[in-house]
C-alpha cells in the first residue's frame, strides 16, 4: 500500500535550476529511497538514505531525511533536460523480512530548455 | 545491479482474454515482485513471487486474477485474467538487489485493454 505523500504533483523549471520535492510518510522506516521514471517506462533507483542518517549526496542529488517529521526531500541541483521524469520516494518499513517497498504518489519533473 | 527484460512490452487486448507477461533476469535472484501503475499513478505491489513458493499477494489481488508462475530464479510470469478496461495499466517486475535493499526494474509491459 502507498505510505508516502509527494509534493508537488508537478513541477515546471528551466534547465540549470534547481528542483526540490518532498516526501511524507507514515510509519517508522528503516530506510526512504529515490527512484526516477522516464517516459512510463521501468524505474531506477537513485539514492537511499537509513533513518540514521539525515543528509546524502550523490553527483547532483541531494536527500535529506527528518525522522522526527517523517519527511525527506530530493533536490536536483542544476538540472538538465535528461531530468525530465517522475520521481518517487519509497519507503522499507522498519520490521521486515520481505524487503517490500511502499511507493509515493511521485512528483513529475519537467525541465525546459 | 540485475537486467531485467519483460515481454511483451505493450499490447491491446479485448476485454474476456487473458494476458500472460514474461520477466527474465540476467542473474539469480530470490524475491521478485509484480507492481501495477495504473494512468499516471504510483505504483501498487501486487505480489511478490519466491522461487519454490506460492506468491504472496497483497490486499485487494488474487491469485484467480492474477495467476503467477515462479519456475527458476531468473524467470517469473504474472497472467492477468478476464481482463477489463480498468486493467489497462503498466505491469512492473523488479528484483531486489544484493543487499535486498534496492529493487531493480524491468521496463515495464504497457497493457490496453478495449
Amino acid at each position: 500500500s502507498q505510505q508516502g505523500e509527494e509534493d508537488p504533483q508537478a513541477l515546471s523549471i528551466q534547465e540549470g535550476e534547481n528542483a526540490t520535492m518532498n516526501c511524507s510518510y507514515k510509519t517508522s522506516i528503516n530506510n526512504l529511497q529515490w527512484y526516477r521514471q522516464n517516459s512510463g517506462r521501468g524505474l531506477v533507483h537513485l539514492i537511499l538514505i537509513r533513518s540514521n542518517e539525515r543528509e546524502k549526496h550523490s553527483g547532483r542529488l541531494r536527500v535529506t531525511l527528518d525522522t522526527s517529521k517523517k519527511s525527506s526531500s530530493l533536490l536536483i541541483t542544476a538540472s538538465r533536460a535528461a531530468d525530465t521524469a517522475s520521481y518517487f520516494c519509497a519507503t522499507a518499513p522498519i520490521i521486515s523480512n520481505d524487503y517490500k517497498l511502499s511507493f509515493g504518489a511521485g512528483t513529475t519533473v519537467t525541465v525546459r530548455a | 545491479s540485475a537486467v531485467i527484460s519483460q515481454k511483451p512490452s505493450r499490447d491491446i487486448c479485448q476485454r474476456g482474454t487473458s494476458l500472460t507477461i514474461q520477466c527474465q533476469v540476467d542473474s539469480q535472484v530470490t524475491m521478485m515482485f509484480w507492481y501495477r501503475q495504473q494512468p499516471g499513478q504510483s505504483l501498487t505491489l501486487i505480489a511478490t513471487a519466491n522461487q519454490g513458493s506460492e506468491a504472496t499477494y497483497e490486499s485487494g489481488f488474487v491469485i484467480d486474477k492474477f495467476p503467477i508462475s515462479r519456475p527458476n530464479l531468473t524467470f517469473s510470469t504474472l497472467t492477468v485474467s478476464n481482463m477489463s478496461p480498468e486493467d489497462s495499466s503498466i505491469y512492473l517486475c523488479s528484483v531486489s538487489g544484493g543487499n535486498q535493499e534496492t529493487q531493480y526494474f524491468g521496463p515495464g509491459t504497457r497493457l490496453l485493454v478495449l
